[in-house]
């Protein structure tokens, strides 16, 4: 069954650090560029972040770029976000995506997972 | 990154057509053919209904077509129906090699 799941959400003080992890399962993670993305309570989606299939490239959108870090391990077929110097801001429900094309990103989120809760707040 | 520009809301009869507009500039929608829209129920996940513009993922319904003039792309549901109620997003690719969402439209059925 092809599928993504994402683990690692939680509560966190602000300034603090979480790790997400999303794990596929199905197919090779190396045949996709992946991204994460997020939905605030009540808000629209924002692209957060994506990483190259091979792992070598990737881009961030500005609103996370130096405080985010996107990471895969395709061995052990699975995504990484690490969240450092968390906001109130960053409280959202975080996905994960698969872009099939392979060669690229294009925006065709095919494939999505069910999701991980942040919740930033003292 | 600003967002793409989308209505906050449109409305139709059951059967009727109606039309979602994305607005963006020449940074995103009007350089690149990768523009996608999405469809995303109540307490669901994002559902992807259109990409690279005008083409639909294997099981979308034909009532869901796309285009693209200029900064702007557009959304058509066709004889729309109860199930099409939702909320709606287009993304688009940047020439920063980022990805930009659309605040999203609230499609009612009357």
């Amino acid at each position: 069954q092809l599928q993504l799941v994402e683990s690692g959400g939680g509560l966190v003080e602000p300034g603090g650090s979480l790790r997400l992890s999303c794990a596929a399962s199905g197919f090779m993670l190396s045949d996709s560029y992946m991204s994460w993305l997020r939905q605030a309570p009540g808000k629209g989606l924002e692209w957060l972040s994506f990483i190259s299939n091979s792992g070598t490239y990737s881009e961030y959108a500005d609103s996370v770029k130096g405080r985010f870090t996107i990471s895969r391990d395709n061995a052990k077929n699975t995504l990484y976000l690490q969240m450092d110097s968390l906001r109130g801001e960053d409280t959202a429900v975080y996905f994960c995506a698969r872009d099939p094309t392979g060669v690229a990103i294009t925006g065709r989120f095919e494939m999505w997972g069910r999701g991980t809760l942040v919740t930033v707040s003292s | 990154q600003s967002a793409l520009t989308q209505p906050a809301s449109v409305s139709g009869s059951p059967g009727q057509s109606i039309t979602i507009t994305c607005t963006g500039t020449s940074n995103d929608i009007g350089t690149y053919n990768y523009v996608s829209w999405y469809q995303q129920h109540a307490d669901k996940g994002p559902k992807l209904i259109i990409h690279d513009v005008r083409s639909r993922p294997s099981g979308v319904s034909h009532r869901f077509s796309g285009s693209k003039s200029g900064d702007t792309a557009s959304l058509t549901i066709s004889g729309l129906q109860a199930e099409d109620e939702a909320q709606y997003y287009c993304c688009s690719y940047t020439t920063r090699s980022t990805l930009v969402f659309g605040g999203g439209t609230k499609v009612t059925v009357l």
